[in-house]
C-alpha cells in the first residue's frame, strides 16, 4: 500500500532554515501537502503542490517536489519558536483519501 | 476560509459506556467527511470516510460496529464510540471534504477510565 516517511525530530536555532523531508511510494499522488499541528490542536494546512509543479514558494514556505525520486521537502526561512509544531507530510490519492506521514517534530531553540 | 467544528473539544467517559462527537462543516456543503485517529506522538490513521446519505466506508482493521458513523446532513457528520474502553482514548480529527479541498476540525481528545 500507499507509504509516506519522515524524519522523526528536527532541531533548529531560531533564525536559521529548517527543511523538513518526506518520501511517498505512491507516485499517482495529485496533490501533495504540508500540515501543521501545535500541541492538542487539528491540522492547520499549510501549504500544497500539484505533482505536475517542481516547486512552490509561499512567503516563508518552501516546497520542493522530486516525483522521480519522491521526495518532498518543506524549507521554513528565518524560524521562529513560534514554528516550533508537528509538521506532517500528506498526499492525495484516487477518491480523495489522504495518508499522512508520522509527522516531523521541530524544536526551535532561542 | 472553510471551517469545520468539532463538539466536544474534550470528553472523559467510564468505561462501557458510548460517546458521540459531532463534526460540523460550519460555511460549506461537504460532499465527503473522514474520521481520523491520532494516537500520541503518532500520525493521523483513516477510520472511515462516509458520504451524505450513504453508510460509511471504513478503512481495515476498524470495528463498524463499534465506530458508528452517520452522515445526515451535508454539514453534519457524527461518530459514536460504543461500549468504550481505555484503549479508545485517543485523539479524533474530522475532516470535510468540498469537493476540491480537504478541511480539518480541531480534533477531540477521548479519555476513557
Amino acid at each position: 500500500g500507499e507509504d509516506v516517511e519522515q524524519s522523526l525530530f528536527l532541531s533548529v536555532r531560531e533564525g536559521d532554515s529548517s527543511v523538513i523531508n518526506c518520501t511517498y511510494t505512491d507516485s499517482s499522488s495529485t496533490y501533495l501537502y504540508w500540515y501543521k499541528q501545535e500541541p492538542g490542536a487539528g491540522l492547520q494546512l499549510l501549504t500544497y503542490i500539484f505533482s505536475n509543479m517542481d516547486m512552490k514558494q509561499d512567503q516563508r514556505l518552501t516546497v520542493l517536489l522530486n516525483k522521480k525520486d519522491k521526495h518532498l521537502s518543506l524549507r521554513i526561512a528565518d524560524t521562529q519558536t513560534g514554528d516550533s509544531a508537528i509538521y506532517f507530510c500528506a498526499l492525495k490519492t484516487g477518491g480523495f483519501k489522504t495518508i499522512f506521514g508520522a509527522g516531523t517534530r521541530l524544536f526551535v531553540k532561542a | 476560509g472553510a471551517v469545520v467544528s468539532q463538539h466536544p473539544s474534550r470528553v472523559i467517559c467510564k468505561s462501557g459506556t458510548s460517546v458521540k462527537i459531532e463534526c460540523r462543516s460550519l460555511d460549506f456543503q461537504a460532499t465527503t467527511m473522514f474520521w481520523y485517529r491520532q494516537f500520541p506522538k503518532q500520525s493521523l490513521m483513516l477510520m472511515a470516510t462516509s458520504n451524505e446519505g450513504s453508510k460509511a466506508t471504513y478503512e481495515q482493521g476498524v470495528e463498524k460496529d463499534k465506530f458508528l458513523i452517520n452522515h445526515a446532513s451535508l454539514t453534519l457528520s457524527t461518530l459514536t464510540v460504543t461500549s468504550a474502553h481505555p484503549e479508545d482514548s485517543s485523539f479524533y480529527i474530522c475532516s470535510a471534504a468540498d469537493g476540491n479541498e480537504q478541511y480539518f476540525g480541531p480534533g477531540t481528545r477521548l479519555t476513557v477510565t
